[in-house]
């Protein structure tokens, strides 16, 4: 059973396009987040969700808009995608606080 | 406050040499440090964690060190292995999230 799952696993589309990624957990952990990785392995905070709610919203476009219908699932909707988005996107969960976090195998996104 | 320093961001070892990773931070609330090891194509695992009532927590081949005082902690890694080859990342609870260092690429030679 995969504890964190994210589909697709690759994503290439045109500029301007909207598109969405899916997770789920199968942990029962209480929050949920999304990380962006860049081509340098940077790994940045996105959002993260408790419960279904939102608790932190980093400087992040409004083009991105996480979207958590229940505890066991975080999706990511980006409107009118840009060349920068382009990266690789991954989704955690944890039991907080100060719990290790157990991440999905990632989104690869290629906007071209 | 939030930042996680990590150095290095690249390390080659011949297999069987030990490999150290050292993190800094500057911010006196952090209590939780992980360590993630990321093989390509594949999301960051955890390999081994800290919290700071303790000083040191060994795994078989791995070790972490905490230092609260000098606000800094260590991935200690003996007898590596080729498999052992990825990137390592540091990071600490900051806040409702975890903040992680840059990296280190760790490669192994056989």
């Amino acid at each position: 059973d995969t504890a964190v799952s994210q589909t697709p696993k690759y994503l290439v589309t045109q500029m301007g396009n909207d598109k969405s990624i899916k997770c789920e957990q199968n942990l029962g952990h209480d929050t949920m987040y999304w990380y962006k990785q860049d081509s340098k392995k940077f790994l940045k905070i996105m959002f993260s969700y408790n419960n279904k709610e939102l608790i932190i919203n980093e400087t992040v476009p409004n083009r991105f808009s996480p979207k958590s219908p229940d505890k066991a699932h975080l999706n990511l909707h980006i409107n009118s995608l840009e060349l920068g988005d382009s990266a690789v996107y991954f989704c955690a969960s944890s039991r907080p606080p100060n719990y290790g976090y157990t991440f999905g195998s990632g989104t690869r996104l290629t906007v071209v | 406050g939030e930042n996680v320093e990590q150095h290095p961001s690249t390390l080659s070892v011949q297999e069987g040499d030990s490999a150290v990773i050292k993190c800094t931070y500057s911010d006196s609330a952090s209590n939780y440090f992980p360590w993630y090891k990321q093989e390509l194509g594949k999301g960051p695992q955890l390999i081994i964690d800290i919290r700071s009532n303790v000083g040191e927590k060994k795994d078989q081949r791995i070790a972490v060190t905490l230092n609260k005082t000098a606000k800094h902690f260590s991935l200690h890694i003996t007898e590596t292995q080729p498999e052992d080859s990825a990137v390592y990342f540091c990071a600490k609870q900051f806040n409702n999230d975890m903040r992680f260092g840059a990296g280190t690429r760790l490669t192994v030679k056989p």
